[in-house]
C-alpha cells in the first residue's frame, strides 16, 4: 500500500519530443504527489508537485497530470531538451504529522539533441 | 543558506573499517532524513529524525548502520564494519514541517565505495 510503481525504467527521446513518464500509488491516504529531478552527480530536487484537488499544473514545460479515480499521476515535458536529461522520481506524500511518504524507483530521462 | 552540506563527498575504505558519513541539515529544519541510492534498488530510505530525535529507522538494513543527531546542526550516519555491499551515494535531505509540499532538500551526497 505504501508502493509507488514507475514506468519506463529509462526513456530516450529526440529534442523537442515530449516524454511522459508514469506513477500509480495505492493508498488514497496520500496528499500530494512532487516529482523530483536529479541530474548525475547532485541529490534529487522538487520539480513540480500536486495535490489530488486538481487534475493538472503546468510549470513552464513540466506539466503533471492526476487521475485521482486511477490512483495515477503522470509527468509531461514539453519541447524536451538535452539539458532535462537526469532521473525524474515521483513520490507520493500524506500531509499529516509526520513524514509518511514513498519515493517511486525512477526514471533516466535522455534527451538526444 | 549554503544548503544541505555532506562530508566527505567520496570515500574510499577497505572491507571491516569503520565509515562515518555527515551532514549538516539547513538551518532551522526540523526533519533530517538519510538515504541510500544504488543502481539496483534505486533510492532507500535509512531513516529519518523529527526534532533530532530517530522517528523510523526501518529502513536501516542491519546493526552495522547506525545513525545519530545529537544536535538541530549535525547528523552522523556510522557503518561499523563497512561491507562491498554497502558501495552506494548516501543522501542527506532536511524540511521544515508545515513547509510547501514539505519539500525536501538534498545535500550532493557522499560516495562510499568499500573495497
Amino acid at each position: 500500500q505504501q508502493q509507488v510503481k514507475q514506468s519506463p525504467q529509462s526513456l530516450i527521446v529526440q529534442k523537442g519530443g515530449i516524454p511522459i513518464i508514469n506513477c500509480a500509488y495505492e493508498n488514497t491516504a496520500f496528499d500530494y504527489f512532487p516529482w523530483y529531478q536529479q541530474f548525475p552527480g547532485k541529490g534529487p530536487a522538487l520539480l513540480i508537485a500536486i495535490r489530488p484537488d486538481v487534475s493538472e499544473k503546468k510549470e513552464g514545460r513540466f506539466t503533471i497530470s492526476f487521475n485521482k479515480s486511477a490512483k495515477q499521476f503522470s509527468l509531461h515535458i514539453m519541447d524536451s531538451q538535452p539539458g532535462d536529461s537526469a532521473t525524474y522520481f515521483c513520490a507520493a506524500f500524506r500531509d499529516n504529522y509526520g513524514q509518511n511518504f514513498v519515493f517511486g524507483p525512477g526514471t533516466r530521462l535522455s534527451v538526444l539533441p | 543558506d549554503a544548503g544541505v552540506i555532506q562530508s566527505p563527498r567520496h570515500e574510499v575504505t577497505e572491507m571491516g573499517q569503520e565509515v562515518t558519513l555527515r551532514c549538516k541539515p539547513i538551518s532551522g529544519h526540523d526533519y533530517l532524513f538519510w538515504y541510500r541510492q544504488t543502481m539496483m534498488r534505486g533510492l532507500e530510505l535509512l531513516i529519518y529524525f523529527n526534532n533530532n530525535v530517530p522517528i523510523d529507522d526501518s529502513g536501516m538494513p542491519e546493526d552495522r548502520f547506525s545513525a545519530k543527531m545529537p544536535n538541530a546542526s549535525f547528523s552522523t550516519l556510522k557503518i561499523q564494519p563497512s561491507e562491498p555491499r554497502d558501495s552506494a551515494v548516501y543522501f542527506c535531505a532536511s524540511t521544515l514541517a508545515g513547509s510547501s509540499y514539505n519539500e525536501q532538500f538534498f545535500g550532493p551526497g557522499t560516495r562510499l565505495t568499500v573495497l
